[in-house]
């Protein structure tokens, strides 16, 4: 079965800091695919990233990265240089071939001016 | 490129009451359609999803029903609602044709539902 465990219920930082986000998933499958979502106060879920579980290599978007480890079962977001508007809770999720996405639980990001 | 709708945005309805939300996605064919609920500061729960017209998959044993009468467009209803169906409700889609599970699902702006 498939399973995500995001255990940073809450992270408060004050801007310009850097912060990582955990993800650590579960599953049996060797294909299988990885995402994270922004939910902004207006409840939207914005779409961030994909991985699938052949491609380990890590990615960098702006300020945003994505530290992809196989052998940790881990897929860690990282944002460089925080800002206010980086305020959200920030989903990480897997999904297995042929199964439904799973969504971890969430962590709330907030950064203080 | 494509867009997603909901409507309504919020919605307060009392126990008892019929439910009808509606999603509509634009600039795609043959998306496949999902309906997920996210309770207050919880996670998302995926209740329905469709990869076309009239073929409708429940996730979850429940008091709503989904049904896709168009192809973009999925509608979320349910004849009597309960205390316990208060929640964020968001529709998604993602490329048809694609393996479930390899595709990346896009979700709309949701509807806020309050049941009193």
């Amino acid at each position: 079965a498939q399973k995500v465990t995001q255990a940073q219920t809450e992270i408060s930082v004050v801007e310009k800091e850097d912060v990582t986000l955990d993800c650590v998933y579960e599953t049996r499958d060797t294909t299988y695919y990885l995402f994270w979502y922004k939910q902004p106060p207006s409840g939207e879920l914005v779409f961030l990233i994909r991985r699938n579980s052949f491609d380990e290599q890590n990615e960098i978007s702006g300020r945003y990265s994505w530290n992809f480890q196989k052998s940790t079962s881990s897929f860690n977001f990282t944002i460089t240089a925080s800002q206010v508007v980086d305020s959200a809770v920030y989903f990480c999720a897997l999904s297995e071939a042929g199964r439904a996405l799973t969504f971890g639980s969430g962590t709330r990001l907030q950064v203080q001016p | 490129s494509q867009t997603i709708h909901q409507w309504p945005a919020t919605l307060v309805q009392p126990v008892g009451s019929p439910l009808s939300l509606e999603c509509t996605v634009e600039g795609t064919s043959n998306p496949n359609l999902y309906w997920y609920r996210q309770a207050a500061g919880r996670g998302l729960q995926l209740l329905f999803y469709s990869v076309g017209i009239g073929q409708i998959s429940s996730e979850v044993p429940q008091n709503l029903s989904a049904s896709r009468p168009q192809d973009r467009q999925f509608i979320l209803s349910s004849k009597k609602l309960l205390l316990s169906d208060s929640g964020f409700y968001l529709c998604a889609w993602s490329v048809g044709g694609l393996a479930r599970g390899a595709d990346t699902q896009y979700f709309g702006p949701g509807t806020r539902l309050t049941v009193l």
